[in-house]
């Protein structure tokens, strides 16, 4: 039972370099999400998908890209890291009827420092 | 725009006792969901319990339960017969559009013995 599986788990980056945080679920889910969590913040929502080859912004999208080609992967992209981006990142997917709940990976931790 | 307010940053339980975390929201939806969600120290995100907007009764799930008032726009969670184990922080989160959850900003709950 892999669930959503993220890597990687720690990264540290100095400023301007680029990475992708890898996610993928195998439970067939259309739903995925990219969040972000902060201290004193919650969990605020990067980008969405509801299904390959569709994506949208959600609540902090600047300096972060997403694609979708496929249903089970849904990679985040930093493409020039700052220190802002300093935080723990979560990854989840949920099915598409509504009263799914939303099925995390075990969070990302990026320093950038 | 939907938004969840804890308003409890910490509290303190004595074991075996029971214990309410607050949760209000605020939507113009009709239809909307509300989660809680556990975050143990060890940093995943584990699923509590949720309840739907149109439904009638509270949701229980073994020692939780999701106290529902709609016209106060509360969905405060009470755990009974605390465990050392709960000490952990909640998230209260509403679905959006797209299974997109809302988060609050947590309580950290201490289960004392």
């Amino acid at each position: 039972n892999a669930g959503v599986t993220q890597t990687p788990k720690f990264q540290v980056l100095k400023t301007g370099q680029s990475m992708t945080l890898q996610c993928a679920q195998d439970m067939n889910h259309e739903y995925m999400s990219w969040y972000r969590q902060d201290p004193g913040m919650g969990l605020r929502l990067i980008h969405y998908s509801v299904g390959a080859g569709i994506t949208d912004q959600g609540e902090v999208p600047n300096g972060y890209n997403v694609s979708r080609s496929t249903t089970e992967d849904f990679p985040l992209r930093l493409l020039s890291a700052a220190p802002s981006q300093t935080s723990v990142y979560f990854c989840a997917s949920s099915p598409r009827r509504n009263t799914g709940e939303l099925f995390f990976g075990e969070g990302s931790r990026l320093t950038v420092l | 725009a939907q938004k969840i307010t804890q308003t409890q940053p910490g509290m303190f339980v004595q074991e075996k006792e029971a214990v309410t975390l607050d949760c209000t929201y605020d939507t113009s939806d009709q239809s909307y969901g509300l989660f809680w969600y556990k975050q143990p120290s060890s940093g995943e995100m584990i699923f509590l319990i949720y309840q739907g907007s149109y439904d009638e009764q509270n949701a229980t799930e073994g020692r939780y339960s999701l106290n529902f008032q709609k016209a106060r726009k509360s969905a405060n969670l009470v755990i009974s017969a605390s465990q050392l184990g709960d000490s952990a922080m909640y998230f209260c989160a509403m679905r959006a559009w797209g299974n997109k959850l809302v988060f609050g900003a947590g309580t950290i709950l201490r289960v004392k013995s």
